[in-house]
């Protein structure tokens, strides 16, 4: 089925440091969504992107929806150690009804 | 608000057994979805449940997994025989309507804490 990447897989970094991720499909998505995972806990949403070219904030977080529809990006300013988690981006295709969910960056968050 | 509440939340079992998963999702969400997610991976879509209807089920595995909410409100997802590669964590979750019938927009889905389950 289709299959969301996310890159990096994994990244290490510095409390205060600013964190970018990306996720990309082969197909078209008519909505992007940014979800993060804590250990032992199910994902919450965090950003949700309706437009291509919408970017969109929420506290540190900022997602763009790319302007190709098949990209969306994730950015966390001045990362705290609270950040630590597995991030997913997800959508639903175009004429889809499920969500597919990416392959997740895990973040870990040194101090 | 209660969140999504699952039972039991660790579950280890040998391969060729039965196990069943309970979910009570947030009250008043007509739609339920039941998740697999694979060490290393993202959440996949086993079945999702329109009141108690069933909505999509094109990925769950028929064969050994079934499901039921018989009253539109809790969830019990069976696997029965388990295999090693159901080695898991199984995910509930629910949302006020389904992804498609409001107008296109998604509706936030709301997971609960997930049931770990190992099949040795």
């Amino acid at each position: 089925g289709q299959q969301l990447n996310q890159s990096p897989q994994s990244m290490f970094i510095q409390e205060g440091e600013d964190v970018s991720m990306n996720c990309t499909s082969s197909s078209i998505f008519n909505t992007w969504l940014w979800y993060k995972q804590d250990p032992g806990e199910g994902p919450v949403l965090l950003i949700a992107l309706y437009k291509a070219g919408e970017l969109t904030s929420n506290g540190r977080l900022t997602a763009q929806f790319g302007i190709t529809r098949k990209d969306s990006f994730l950015n966390i300013s001045a990362s705290i150690p609270s950040d630590v988690g597995i991030y997913f981006c997800a959508g639903p295709q175009q004429g889809a009804s499920k969500l597919t969910f990416g392959t997740g960056t895990r973040l870990q968050v040194t101090l | 608000e209660a969140g999504v509440a699952q039972s039991p939340r660790y579950k280890i079992i040998e391969k060729r057994q039965s196990v069943a998963f309970w979910c009570n999702p947030i009250s008043g969400h007509a739609t339920l979805y039941w998740y697999q997610q694979i060490l290393g991976q993202g959440p996949k879509l086993l079945i999702q449940f329109q009141n108690n209807g069933v909505v999509d089920d094109s990925q769950l595995p028929k064969d050994r997994f079934s499901a039921e909410r018989l009253k539109g409100v809790d969830s019990t997802l069976k696997i029965q025989p388990a295999k090693l590669e159901d080695s898991a964590v199984y995910l509930c979750a629910s949302s006020l309507d389904g992804w498609g019938l409001a107008g296109g927009r998604t509706d936030t889905q709301y997971f609960g804490p997930g049931t770990r389950l190992t099949v040795l």
